[in-house]
């Protein structure tokens, strides 16, 4: 499965748009783009995943660029609940699930 | 979404004991499950692939005498942590793979300490 990169760690004012970037450059074609979060201390939390076309379900929109070697994960009135570290992952349709070091958002007040 | 939960949430042993947690996908069969290990500050490690009625395929480094996964059913995994030492004390998570969406969904986390 590809590998992925995310910034370490990003804030966001509370009541705005969290935008968390992922770079897959070597993503395959047969490859979806997942995310995850964990709040501290709970098991993660599936967000939403897409293969090429932007998605957005009640949590959460993920826009994947046109060329699939980044995508961005946008949480679009984030809240204090919203703090957590954020998971993305590239795994083709019967991969495992392999977590990276991920973005720790802190929402802020 | 699918709901997978998992006993115990935590719990505390001796040296030398063993424990076992249970993994159980609440709303949905699972072929596959997954068991993850995750220390302070780090990301989760994926320690085996569990797949129901066969032998679980574990990671490399992970020993598979120490760490014992049965999945006995459609709806249950688990592992046991075998002459558990201080070590071993972890949060410990699976997760089951919704066949027919393909997506993993993860339980709340067993919280292992040992003595």
């Amino acid at each position: 499965d590809a590998k992925t990169t995310q910034p370490p760690s990003m804030d966001c004012a509370e009541g705005r748009a969290a935008n968390l970037p992922c770079n897959h450059s070597t993503i395959s074609g047969n490859e979806y783009v997942y995310w995850y979060r964990q709040i501290h201390s709970q098991g993660p939390q599936y967000i939403i995943h897409g293969l090429k076309n932007n998605e957005t379900n009640e949590m959460a929109s993920l826009i994947i660029t046109e060329d699939r070697k980044s995508s961005t994960l946008i949480l679009p009135h984030a809240t204090l609940r919203d703090t957590a570290v954020y998971y993305c992952i590239v795994r083709a349709g019967q991969g495992k699930v392999i977590f990276g070091p991920g973005t720790s958002l802190s929402v802020i007040p | 979404g699918a709901v997978v939960s998992q006993h115990p949430s935590r719990v505390i042993c001796k040296s030398g004991t063993s424990v076992k947690i249970e993994c159980r996908s609440l709303d949905f069969q699972a072929t596959t499950m997954f068991w993850y290990r995750q220390f302070p500050k780090q990301s989760l490690m994926l320690m085996a692939t569990s797949n129901e009625g066969s032998k679980a395929t574990y990671e490399q480094g992970v020993e598979k005498d120490k760490f014992l996964i049965n999945h006995a059913s459609l709806t249950l995994s688990t592992l046991t942590v075998t002459s558990a030492h201080p070590e071993d004390s972890s949060f410990y998570i699976c997760s089951a793979r919704v066949t027919e969406w393909d997506t993993q969904y993860f339980g709340p986390g067993t919280r292992l300490t040992v003595l």
